[in-house]
């Protein structure tokens, strides 16, 4: 239990298909962030918000289209995917910005394959 | 953009043995952050340094940050079959950068028996 929890845990979906992806944190964190982990590559970093702010886009194609309604919850819509974006995307959660750098928290992570 | 090198990318070591992995910025960092993935699981925190020349202990772990806060290190001794998984440094620049970490591409141990 990590106190992120990242919903559905598997996703396959057609390239036309519209999907979106959940995180819930209950560690009263103020910022959250998506990243995504292919194989063979860093993890890359997506998005951040903080305090419901998005404050990092970090050159993500607009078929990725994250909200964040409170400190708790982010999505990240996906809508006309493509075979080379499959891959797992992991949300976590960290104090937020004016508290120094902190742990980032993950959740288990949505394992996305595109057909 | 910012990068991080990490090597090597892969280690095979004998339970009982050392592991090292490190961890090159072209550019001076603000801090440095280390986790573990484990097989199948997500990344878990291991510790942050800050301070040039900083070196802490978890253990049987041991994370240094150099002196010129450009290069990191994670040395495990006398490896457990628990120690198996992904080993990530995480560098942030700072300033506005808040959050913003890179990534290592990551040290994959594997421990045998």
């Amino acid at each position: 239990e990590t106190g992120v929890t990242q919903t559905p845990r598997h996703l396959v979906m057609g390239m036309t298909n519209k999907k979106s992806l959940k995180c819930e944190q209950h560690l009263g964190h103020n910022a959250m962030y998506w990243y995504k982990q292919s194989a063979k590559k860093p993890l890359e970093l997506m998005f951040v918000y903080n305090f419901k702010e998005q404050t990092e886009n970090n050159s993500v194609p607009s078929r990725f289209s994250p909200e964040c309604p409170n400190s708790s919850h982010l999505f990240l819509h996906l809508h006309t995917l493509q075979p080379e974006d499959s891959a797992l995307y992991l949300c976590a959660s960290s104090r937020g910005q004016g508290t120094g750098n902190q742990p980032q928290h993950f959740g288990d992570g949505t394992r996305l394959s595109i057909l | 953009g910012q990068q991080v090198m990490q090597i090597p990318q892969y280690q095979h070591v004998q339970e009982g043995e050392d592991f090292t992995t490190y961890c090159n910025s072209s550019t001076t960092l603000s801090n440095i952050q280390w986790y573990k993935q484990r097989p199948g699981g997500h990344p878990v925190f291991l510790i942050q340094l800050v301070k040039s020349g900083e070196v802490k202990k978890q253990k049987r772990l041991t994370f240094q940050f150099g002196e010129a806060k450009k290069n990191s290190s994670l040395h495990i001794t006398a490896t457990q079959t628990t120690d198996v998984g992904t080993y990530f440094c995480a560098a942030n620049a700072g300033g506005t950068s808040y959050g913003k970490l890179t990534f290592g591409q990551g040290t994959i141990l594997t421990v045998h028996p």
